[in-house]
């Protein structure tokens, strides 16, 4: 079974509403990550987490809230969502020793 | 934060072939450098990684790392048509346990029949 799942897998939102992306993981990783990937720029980090209760911003954090309630569970928030954040949004967990990130399948957000 | 280069930015090979692609980063100090393999749709999956100077071989991937330079680079030996993929190039400065990785933008790998 997949050990990193998103939802949705697919979002169209309208500019200035709110949008939660939902990430699940069983690999029992502390460390997890929000990435967004864009033709030309690779995957860009947004934020990133350590453990349950924990947030730290990555190198593109503006516009985004994160939220790590879980050892399991890491969403990202967008509070006023904008046409410019029309991406394909990944989730990964980490685990410390070894350094790996696994992936989940992505979730593609359109902000019309 | 880590600047990662990959060149080149597309690369179309027959079966068969050696397939060479290359990274560039800016910190020597760095950690590790991981190659993740991505399929259309799907999200990336890590191939390999190197921590020490010098080659790495596993199965018909093959990883050179000079922190001198600041290069790495990723050899598929005997390409095949599943090969097809995005490859990106990962570096982790290792601070703290974070376990951060910076990501180049990636070459497109094409493998023809």
């Amino acid at each position: 079974e997949a050990a990193v799942t998103q939802s949705p897998r697919n979002k169209v939102a309208v500019t200035g509403g709110k949008v939660t992306l939902s990430c699940n993981q069983t690999n029992n990783h502390n460390n997890m990550y929000w990435y967004r990937q864009d033709t030309g720029h690779g995957l860009r980090l947004i934020h990133y987490s350590y453990g349950a209760g924990s947030t730290e911003k990555g190198d593109i954090p503006d516009g985004y809230k994160a939220s790590r309630p879980s050892q399991e569970n890491f969403s990202l928030i967008l509070e006023l969502a904008t046409p410019s954040q029309t991406s394909v949004y990944f989730c990964a967990s980490g685990d410390r020793v070894l350094w790996e990130q696994y992936f989940g399948p992505g979730t593609r957000l359109t902000v019309l | 934060q880590e600047k990662v280069q990959q060149s080149p930015e597309s690369l179309i090979v027959p079966e068969g072939a050696m397939s060479s692609l290359n990274c560039t980063f800016s910190n020597s100090a760095s950690q590790s450098i991981w190659w993740y393999q991505q399929h259309p749709g799907k999200g990336p999956e890590a191939l390999i990684s190197i921590f020490s100077n010098g080659n790495k071989k596993e199965g018909r991937l093959t990883v050179y790392l000079n922190r001198a330079s600041l290069h790495v680079s990723l050899h598929i030996r005997d390409s095949q048509p599943s090969d097809s993929a995005v490859y990106l190039c990962a570096v982790s400065p290792g601070v703290s346990n974070y376990n951060v990785l910076y990501f180049g933008s990636g070459t497109k790998l094409t493998v023809e029949p």
